[in-house]
């Protein structure tokens, strides 16, 4: 079974940049998130979605990360304009509907720096 | 204050010693937790689920106080390969929002 793909693996950026960071779920996972997980802490969840729809992005600083899941299959997450704490690993991961953890995977994730 | 906290070590123990991690968790409606391993520049994968009435799966054994909100993991005989960050997961009851949420992790190094 093929995991959860994300690209690109690594991305260096000025701050003020733009930035989007790409992911495709375990086919058949109706729920994805993205999760940031800056060096020394655990990840920490920004966006989840059920099929395409948004079940919860309380934590989604809205003013420069967005966030879409078209079709509810692949999802992207946008960064614009970057700040200099925008530098981290972004996370995808992927699960069965959303009560269940079986299954629950994480992608190899995106390593974002911003100089 | 964190919702999981951890002790971020490093915990540096000889290969062979036992050595146990805690975890403190402050949302008393958290329903499920787990103990998440990650070696370094990886993602996290899932080491075991942590219940009430303990479970072990091989050197490792989980225990879930709800009582006092408090998660413990032990690793017997410990290994060279065992060396990585654990993290301690608490996720919600609400079905519909049933993310995960981390502590920072605990970093242990078994050395030879």
């Amino acid at each position: 079974e093929a995991g959860v793909a994300q690209s690109p693996r690594y991305k260096i950026i000025e701050k003020r940049q733009s930035v989007a960071f790409w992911c495709n779920p375990i086919s058949g996972h109706a729920t994805l998130y993205w999760y940031q997980q800056i060096l020394g802490q655990g990840p920490k969840l920004l966006i989840q979605f059920q099929n395409n729809g948004v079940v919860d992005d309380s934590q989604l600083p809205k003013d420069r990360f967005s966030a879409e899941r078209l079709k509810g299959v692949d999802s992207t997450l946008k960064i614009q304009p970057a700040k200099l704490e925008d530098s981290a690993v972004y996370l995808c991961a992927s699960s069965l509907v959303g009560g269940s953890n079986y299954g629950y995977t994480f992608g190899s994730g995106t390593r974002l720096t911003v100089v | 204050r964190k919702e999981v906290e951890q002790d971020p070590g490093p915990f540096n123990v000889p290969e062979g010693a036992t050595v146990a991690f805690n975890c403190t968790y402050s949302n008393s409606a958290s329903q499920s937790f787990f103990w998440y391993r990650q070696d370094c520049r990886k993602e996290p994968k899932l080491l075991m689920s942590v219940y009430s009435s303990g479970n072990e799966d091989g050197r490792f054994t989980a225990q879930l106080n709800r009582a006092s909100q408090y998660i413990s993991l032990l690793i017997r005989d410990s290994k060279l390969s065992d060396s990585a960050t654990y993290l301690c997961v608490s996720r919600g009851r609400d079905t519909g929002r049933r993310a995960l949420t981390f502590g920072s992790g605990t970093r242990l190094q078994v050395q030879p």
